[in-house]
């Protein structure tokens, strides 16, 4: 089953340009990790944020999280042709049976 | 070294077929996951071992079978698959099966793209 539910599916940006994508979870967590996928490639840690931390920063990258909502956010600043990929957020089940469920994923295309 | 590499990148095999797949990682550590990703879809687990033990199978087909050699290897053995198994297969690590929770990443492979003709 699948924790996570970003939107937008998919989104089409002007380099240059700020994207944000949403994530919304369902049960309780400690933590809730983005990563990145390159055209159906390994998947890459973006960033972390705990669940008593609202933002967290960097490099272009801005992730907050609101628990209140099961909710949470990234921002990517200042887009580049590069940023293309797929972006999910996933969450590890809390307690020593850990493992991590993903969301359905957002499309990022940046245009150059 | 962060690295996790698996083998082969590319695999295509009959239904017949037997062949595994090979991950390696030497960041010492305990947990190493299988995952399977079909296309436009996302990575859906499939085995988590936890100190080379099985510690969870998301009932997967035992045409797979997974296998941990010892902490740094993780094996999936393929057998009599079907069209429908082929997917990218994606191996991962991280600290200990707990660690996730505890707030560490998992750190992934490039991934094994298999075919079943």
């Amino acid at each position: 089953s699948q924790q996570g539910e970003e939107d937008p599916q998919a989104l089409s940006i002007q380099e240059g340009e700020n994207a944000t994508m949403n994530c919304s979870y369902k049960t309780s967590i400690n933590n809730l990790q983005w990563y990145r996928q390159n055209s159906g490639r390994g998947l890459v840690h973006l960033i972390l944020i705990r669940s008593n931390e609202r933002e967290k920063h960097s490099g272009r990258l801005r992730v907050t999280l609101d628990t209140s909502k099961k909710s949470s956010s990234l921002l990517i600043t200042a887009s580049r042709a590069a940023d293309t990929a797929s972006y999910f957020c996933a969450t590890p089940y809390t307690g020593a049976n850990s493992k991590l469920t993903f969301g359905k994923g957002i499309t990022l295309s940046v245009r150059p | 070294d962060t690295e996790v590499t698996q083998t082969p990148k590319h695999l295509v095999m009959g239904m017949t077929n037997k062949k595994s797949l090979k991950c390696e990682q030497h960041m010492g550590h305990r947990a190493m996951y299988w995952y399977k990703q079909k296309a436009k879809k996302p990575p859906e687990l499939m085995f988590v071992y936890s100190y080379e033990k099985l510690s969870i199978n998301e009932s997967v087909p035992s045409r797979f079978s997974p296998e941990c050699p010892n902490s740094s290897l993780l094996n999936l053995h393929l057998h009599a698959l079907q069209p429908e198994d082929s997917a990218l297969y994606l191996c991962a690590s991280s600290q200990e099966r707990g660690s996730l929770g505890r707030g560490t990443e998992a750190f992934f492979g490039q991934g094994t793209r298999l075919t079943v003709v």
